[in-house]
């Protein structure tokens, strides 16, 4: 089975609105990321986020690491948000190689 | 600048051919890695390297190696390439858990 769940698929907001982006692990977890892709864009790393909560400007970060889960909160959401963000678990066996979620398309109107 | 290059943005080429794309880091990491991430946008680990270490997803194909000059550069060379392969290919590096990654480079494979 998928090892790291992200959910919802997909997320349409108007500009203005809060989003909240999930991220599930099926086994324990070492270290997670999260990431900001844009159509054709590279992969910006939003967050390291291994536990706790990490906050920049309207991005929050919490990672659970008992319920093995993370989730990545955006306030006040705007245009130049839209895009595909990614949650990222390390594989384990100390080679730090990251097993990715599918991603949440999120999609900012105006 | 600091970051992770990569060369070149885009490849065409036919079935069959060989490719070598090339990816260099500015940011004094050890560990670098290549991911491919296919036309679903999923992300999937294919090489770890670190001056100690090569570390190879068990899913790559033989047909596929990395090719280090030094800790800076992690190359991918594909021997012979088939239509499964088109994809864009990122580079990233670490020097613990976080990792930064390249722009990629998008093949095609006709």
């Amino acid at each position: 089975g998928q090892q790291v769940q992200q959910s919802p698929t997909s997320l349409v907001l108007q500009e203005g609105e809060n989003a909240e982006l999930q991220c599930n692990f099926s086994t324990s977890l070492n270290s997670m990321q999260w990431f900001y892709q844009r159509p054709g864009g590279s992969l910006i790393s939003v967050f390291y986020n291994p536990s706790g909560t990490k906050q920049s400007g309207r991005l929050t970060s919490t990672t659970v690491i008992k319920e093995r889960r993370s989730s990545l909160h955006i306030s006040s959401s705007q245009i130049t948000d839209s895009g595909t963000y990614l949650c990222a678990m390390e594989r384990g066996s100390g080679s730090w190689q990251l097993i990715f979620g599918s991603g949440t398309q999120l999609t900012v109107m105006p | 600048e600091t970051a992770v290059f990569q060369t070149p943005n885009y490849h065409v080429t036919q079935v069959g051919n060989e490719v070598s794309f090339n990816c260099k880091q500015t940011l004094g990491h050890d560990t670098m890695y290549w991911y491919k991430q296919d036309s679903k946008k999923l992300l999937k680990i294919m090489f770890s390297y670190n001056n100690k270490q090569l570390i190879v997803n068990e899913t790559v194909p033989r047909r596929f190696s990395p090719q280090s000059s030094d800790k800076a550069h992690l190359n991918l060379r594909i021997k012979s390439v088939e239509p499964e392969d088109s994809a864009v290919y990122l580079c990233a590096s670490s020097s613990y858990a976080e990792q930064f990654f390249g722009p990629g480079t998008r093949l095609t494979v006709l």
